[in-house]
């Protein structure tokens, strides 16, 4: 089975840009969960995706958006960047339901630096 | 949700016992307890979880008090490779949202 995949590894934008992170869920896998981790700070949950459906939100403005593909794939969305969206953005991959108890498998991650 | 309190950084001696404490005094009867831990700059891993009974598998043992209040993960022979912060983490009722701390940071030394 692959693991969850994320692209760019790095990305370097500028404030007011808007930004596109892409997310490959482990196969089998129908629930993805996007964190955003600053410097030195544990990992901060944005969104989750179940069946291509919103599935919970954490504390993040509109202009963080998502979507899930029929494959079960994610993007991440952020319009009109800020300094502070500068972060590590995490993505994982977990089975959802009454099967979803088990672990999330996350992804490397995507640096975004934020000028 | 519950909220986790951890020991902000902890050492240990390699080959020793690494016991981790997490305090989640405001679990309620239906949440788990999960531990994750993050090597720098890479995603975090799955350890282990758990909800009343005590667990355990080829990485470590997670120790739940009988109220559920605390708990304790266990790696039993701690090496340098353990070296990472470790997040205690009580998963939500409802869907898989994970909300992590701000974690132990475990150092340990030869």
């Amino acid at each position: 089975e692959t693991g969850v995949t994320q692209s760019p590894t790095h990305l370097i934008k500028t404030r007011g840009q808007q930004v596109t992170l892409r997310c490959s869920s482990q196969s089998g896998h129908n629930t993805v969960s996007w964190y955003q981790q600053a410097l030195g700070q544990g990992p901060q949950f944005i969104f989750q995706y179940y069946r291509e459906e919103e599935n919970g939100r954490g504390n993040f403005p509109p202009r963080f958006s998502g979507l899930q593909f029929p494959n079960y794939s994610s993007e991440l969305n952020v319009n009109a960047l800020e300094l502070d969206d500068s972060a590590l953005y995490l993505c994982a991959s977990s089975l959802g339901g009454l099967a979803g108890l088990g672990e999330q498998f996350f992804g490397p991650g995507t640096r975004l630096t934020v000028l | 949700d519950a909220k986790t309190t951890q020991p902000t950084s902890m050492d240990c001696a390699e080959g020793r016992a690494a016991n981790l404490p997490c305090n989640h005094s405001t679990i309620s009867g239906n949440e788990y307890v999960y531990w994750y831990r993050q090597i720098h700059s890479q995603g975090p891993q799955y350890i282990i979880h758990g909800l009343k009974n005590n667990e355990t598998n080829e990485m470590a043992s997670l120790i739940i008090t009988e109220d559920r209040k605390s708990s304790t993960l266990i790696l039993p022979h701690a090496t340098l490779r353990d070296t990472a912060v470790y997040y205690c983490i009580v998963r939500l009722p409802t869907g898989n949202q994970f909300y992590f701390g701000t974690g132990t940071s475990l150092t340990v030394i030869p």
